[in-house]
């Protein structure tokens, strides 16, 4: 079964514009990671942030965590149209060692 | 190596014929994975590798599924009796080592359709 959940599952934008997409997750984790997946390639990892993290910043990408609600949200600011692809979060809980990964959002940018 | 690669990128078959999923991970990295992903769904864990520890091979759908890795390096993914619904992207990834924190690094896939 899925562990963590992307929300939504499919956004449309206008280039420029900002794109923001949550994870929402069911155990305690140890850390959550965000992937990019572009039509044809295989996954790209993008940022992990700790448990103990509450935000992350990479470049145009800000990472954001809420143990207490159980979610992550992924914000892209001033998008491109390279932007365009699904996004994944992963978690990993306890002892495990394999990430477990949503169904993922599907973000279209429109340049 | 520059990245995880998979062979073949594509592979038709007929349904009740075996097929071989190659993967070479990226050369240093102990932990290696295989997961399956079907049209518009997330990743689905199918088996994991680390070193020369046994494989938890706690996702495999069924014993039609199995895995190998040979010398901790290259690792195929064997399929026997095909089915259609085994028709998916599969997709292997490797890392450092066994830590959850540690980066995968993905290949980009092996897409298996069975007639």
């Amino acid at each position: 079964s899925q562990q963590g959940e992307e929300d939504p599952q499919a956004l449309s934008i206008q280039e420029g514009e900002n794109a923001t997409m949550n994870c929402s997750y069911k155990t305690s984790i140890n850390n959550l990671q965000w992937y990019r997946q572009n039509s044809g390639r295989g996954l790209v990892h993008l940022i992990l942030i700790r448990s103990n993290e509450r935000e992350k910043h990479s470049g145009r990408l800000r990472v954001t965590l809420d143990t207490s609600k159980k979610s992550s949200s992924l914000l892209i600011t001033a998008s491109r149209a390279a932007d365009t692809a699904s996004y994944f979060c992963a978690t990993a809980s306890g002892g495990s060692y394999i990430p477990t990964f949503g169904r993922g959002t599907s973000l279209i940018v429109h340049p | 190596g520059a990245g995880v690669s998979q062979s073949p990128s594509n592979k038709v078959t007929e349904k009740g014929k075996d097929v071989e999923l190659r993967c070479d991970p990226i050369s240093g990295h102990t932990a290696l994975y295989w997961y399956r992903q079907s049209l518009g769904q997330g990743l689905e864990f199918l088996i994991y590798f680390q070193g020369n520890s046994a494989p938890d091979k706690s996702g495999l759908p069924s014993d039609r599924f199995s895995a190998e890795r040979t010398g901790g390096s290259v690792s195929t993914l064997t399929i026997q009796r095909t089915q259609q619904e085994d028709s998916a992207v599969y997709l292997c990834a490797s890392s450092l080592s066994r830590s959850s924190y540690n980066e995968q690094f993905f290949g980009p896939g092996t897409r298996l359709t069975v007639l």
